[in-house]
């Protein structure tokens, strides 16, 4: 069976400072690859997502990047953190139906 | 882009059926989704529609009418872990991504 791990579960980042988040997919191979953020009671934001190895689409003209280094790992990366990146970052893999890992919590002060 | 609506907020009691509608406008059509999700957790997938009908999955149906752009989630016999808040989200024609409604929270009382 299929499993999507993501790590750190929480993270507590000053303004400025680098952010680097991975997302690692067991039991599949070649899997598409979502990076989401979702905003304290709000909706998910579809930051980036990728359909394979070293290609990546970007949604949001952020101060983020990804990258997909493996076939079944997806990093989310910024150079200086904003206090508006605080939220809730999910990842997500899948043909069709989207499954999602257990988010990392990231509070930026 | 999609437009994606659903209701913000629905209230019902424990044991009774609440169906939450989402409609929706796209560019192309490939499939209707709803997730559950707990607060503080991340969504989990329940339902999957891209033919008109309705798909059954125990105390949870999904409907979808592609003519209309709509669809319900119908929940039965709620139990208090129903409270949650329940997205909806429409894939368009030759694309990978998902779009999402903002969500309806619902909340079971006894």
């Amino acid at each position: 069976s299929q499993t999507i791990h993501q790590w750190p579960a929480t993270l507590v980042q000053p303004v400025g400072s680098p952010l680097s988040l991975e997302c690692t997919v067991e039991g599949t191979s070649n899997p598409n690859l979502y990076w989401y953020r979702q905003a304290a009671g709000r909706g998910l934001q579809l930051l980036f997502y990728s359909v394979g190895i070293g290609q990546i689409s970007s949604e949001v003209p952020q101060n983020l990047s990804a990258s997909r280094p493996q076939d079944r790992q997806f990093i989310l990366s910024s150079k200086k953190l904003l206090l508006s990146d605080s939220g809730f970052y999910l990842c997500a893999w899948g043909p069709n139906e989207q499954f999602f890992g257990p988010g990392t919590r990231l509070t930026v002060l | 882009g999609q437009n994606i609506d659903q209701p913000t907020e629905m209230t019902a009691t424990e044991g009774a059926i609440v169906q939450i509608n989402c409609t929706y406008q796209t560019s192309g059509f490939n499939g209707l989704f709803w997730y559950q999700q707990h607060a503080g957790e991340a969504p989990t997938f329940l339902s999957y529609n891209v033919l008109d009908g309705l798909e059954e999955k125990g105390r949870f149906s999904s409907f979808l009418s592609r003519s209309k752009g709509y669809s319900y989630l119908l929940l039965k016999e709620l139990q208090m872990k129903d409270s949650a808040s329940y997205l909806c989200a429409v894939r368009p024609l030759n694309d990978y991504k998902l779009s999402f409604g903002a969500g309806t929270t619902v909340t079971v009382r006894a």
